[in-house]
């Protein structure tokens, strides 16, 4: 099976630099995807990983290690707008799930 | 806007009855998910279709049914409902079956009273 956790709140300075941590335990899977998730919106795809290693996309990172069972979400320059909800999940190699997602972590970004 | 497309945005219902939620997906995807999202209990997958047949079955109740159509959009069908049904349903879709990549839906609240 699969599991993820993940941290269930952050908080950060605006401008600053936030990095959301993902572990996980699986039999096999093929990536790591992170989601954003407003309150009271739907979720919306970030990045994914198939590799290990970092993925750059503007202001936000995902990092991926296969051996540490580990993976990141680095979000540099925080704004106001992101605060929010953010979901971490797998797609594993087996099983009848498609993507297996974390509980999310609820980042607010302050003043 | 994703492109997906959830009717109805809400809907208030009382217990032991049926409801019917509606998704058309993205143009081109033919995969369509259903997730189930209430407060304690995160995004939880209920099935999968993929161009009309139906691929992947999460923690789906047995009350619970959902198709896929020629023209692709999805129907989840809720039945005999309970109060603990009430939750937020998303409706994803994305271009094939691998799925890492998923485009949700505004969402269908649900409330049971």
């Amino acid at each position: 099976g699969q599991s993820l956790e993940q941290p269930s709140e952050v908080t950060a300075v605006e401008g600053a630099i936030v990095q959301i941590n993902c572990t996980y335990q699986t039999s096999g899977f093929y990536g790591l995807s992170w989601y954003q998730q407003h309150d009271g919106g739907a979720p919306t795809f970030l990045s994914y990983n198939a590799l290990d290693g970092l993925e750059e996309t503007g202001r936000f990172s995902s990092f991926l290690s296969r051996s540490d069972s580990y993976g990141y979400l680095l979000l540099q320059e925080l704004q106001m707008k992101d605060s929010a909800s953010y979901f971490c999940a797998v797609s594993p190699a087996s099983g009848n799930t498609p993507l297996v997602f974390g509980k999310g972590t609820r980042l607010s970004v302050i003043a | 806007d994703s492109g997906v497309t959830q009717t109805p945005k809400h809907l208030i219902t009382a217990t032991g009855q049926r409801v019917t939620l509606r998704c058309s997906p993205r143009s081109g995807d033919l995969s369509v998910y259903w997730y189930q999202q209430s407060l304690d209990q995160g995004l939880q997958f209920l099935i999968q279709y993929y161009n009309g047949e139906e691929r992947a079955k999460g923690n789906i109740l047995e009350r619970f049914s959902a198709q896929q159509f020629p023209d692709l959009h999805s129907e989840l069908n809720l039945s005999s409902l309970e109060l603990g049904d009430s939750a937020l349903y998303f409706c994803a879709s994305s271009v094939g079956l691998g799925g890492y990549e998923q485009y949700f839906g505004p969402g269908t609240r649900l409330t049971v009273t």
